[in-house]
């Protein structure tokens, strides 16, 4: 069966610190992969997106990038922290005719 | 006018109530239509999947979608306490749902 795992659960980082958070794959090959973000009373944010092991769509301009080294990993990552990168950031892949499936999200708090 | 419009409640109803959640939407051409619910602190997960206008039963819950008016619609009937969480529309134009869109979600109670 296919599963996606995503961490850290929570993250308390401060102002100008880096950022990493990773998520995996399993059971399934070449998936598509996305990265969401849910701030608080509104919706989900696509970030970005991949489709294969080192491309990647970046829907919004942020102060965040997203790397794909091998085909079932999906990495989140910044530079330097900014306080409005809080949020809820969810992990996602897509199967044909079954919409997405989420990670567990990871809690992210800028202070 | 946003593509996707969701009432955020709070809406909040007694056990074994039936429960109507609606989500309209601005352009005609999403064709791929899903409810997902989230519980507190977790990532949503897909309830139903329709494609096109007409109903889909799973269970308790129904899905209605009404292309014609741009509203669809999430029936829970005999809702449990256990349904307590934010239920998320989402649609899409093509089959491979790269191109999702999501409402802001509708936080729902059940009360015993």
């Amino acid at each position: 069966s296919q599963t996606i795992h995503q961490w850290p659960a929570t993250l308390v980082q401060p102002v100008g610190s880096p950022l990493s958070l990773e998520c995996t794959v399993e059971g399934t090959s070449n998936p598509n992969l996305y990265w969401y973000r849910q701030a608080a009373g509104r919706g989900l944010q696509l970030l970005f997106y991949s489709v294969g092991i080192g491309q990647i769509s970046s829907e919004v301009p942020q102060n965040l990038s997203a790397s794909r080294p091998q085909d079932r990993q999906f990495i989140l990552s910044s530079k330097k922290l900014l306080l409005s990168d809080s949020g809820f950031y969810l992990c996602a892949w897509r199967q044909l005719n079954y919409g997405y499936t989420f990670g567990s999200g990871t809690r992210l708090t800028v202070v | 006018q946003k593509e996707v419009e969701q009432d955020p409640g709070p809406l909040s109803v007694p056990e074994g109530a039936i429960v109507s959640l609606n989500c309209t939407y601005s352009n005609s051409a999403f064709q791929y239509f899903m409810w997902y619910r989230q519980y507190s602190r977790k990532g949503p997960e897909l309830l139903m999947y329709t494609y096109s206008s007409g109903n889909k039963e799973d269970g308790r819950f129904t899905a209605q979608v009404d292309k014609s008016s741009k509203y669809i619609s999430l029936f829970i009937r005999d809702s449990q306490p256990s349904d307590s969480a934010t239920y998320l529309c989402a649609m899409s134009f093509t089959y491979n749902n790269n191109d999702m869109r999501f409402g802001a979600g509708t936080r729902l109670t059940v009360k015993p």
